[in-house]
């Protein structure tokens, strides 16, 4: 079946301009997560979507970070007024969610954001 | 809150010798520790985990890691190396099953000939 999907797959933007990154995880997952990774790091954590509930926007890294995500579907993380500090490329991750055994993360291949 | 630290951010080994890549963890309650790996250009895929069912864990393409407790290591293995292993390979914690992963910084791994 198909895997996560993220689009575009590389951006390059101004700086102070807004950006859309898109998201479709695998049809059924229910958690949907962001992480970022800059060059030469590891992944950080930004947003965690679970069903229903309240996402976990514990690190988002300023107020000009925000996602949303409809329903049990496509997840959109936006950018405003972007700052070179925030190239990386940005990874989507699904997982079948709930309580019940672990719970892997799929990764999707990544949107390379670059801020001039 | 957990962390994780990858001792070492670039490992070359000769093809066909002993892959060893170092994972230390901390974790408040016992943990779940995962091995993804990044081939250049593409996405992160799982290459093993660990659930608390046995604390040696094989995983695909002949990799395996082994839980230690008392050390909070896990690190990953593979007798024998291939040059279709380079890639850059990224050991995680998290604390439910279904919670944030917490990535190390990864670990860069050659396969000279």
């Amino acid at each position: 079946g198909a895997g996560v999907s993220q689009s575009p797959s590389n951006k390059v933007t101004e700086k102070g301009k807004d950006v859309e990154l898109r998201c479709d995880p695998i049809s059924g997952h229910t958690a949907l997560y962001w992480y970022r990774q800059r060059l030469g790091q590891g992944l950080e954590f930004l947003i965690y979507f679970q069903g229903n509930s309240a996402p976990d926007k514990s690190g988002l890294p300023s107020d000009r970070f925000s996602a949303e995500r409809t329903g049990e579907s496509v997840s959109t993380l936006t950018i405003q007024r972007t700052q070179q500090e925030d190239s990386a490329v940005y990874l989507c991750a699904s997982s079948r969610g709930g309580l019940a055994g672990v719970n892997e993360q799929f990764f999707g291949p990544g949107t390379r954001l670059t801020v001039l | 809150a957990q962390s994780v630290t990858q001792l070492g951010s670039h490992v070359s080994v000769s093809e066909g010798a002993l892959v060893l890549l170092r994972c230390n963890y901390s974790s408040s309650v016992p943990p779940y520790l995962f091995w993804y790996v990044q081939y250049p250009n593409q996405g992160l895929q799982l290459l093993l985990k660990y659930t608390s069912a046995a604390t040696l864990v094989k995983g695909i393409n002949g990799f395996e890691a082994e839980f230690k407790k008392s050390e909070t290591s896990f690190h990953l293995t593979k007798p024998s190396a291939h040059m279709s292993d380079a890639a850059e390979y990224f050991c995680a914690v998290s604390v439910t099953s279904g919670s944030r992963l917490t990535f190390g910084e990864g670990t860069q791994l050659t396969v000279n000939p």
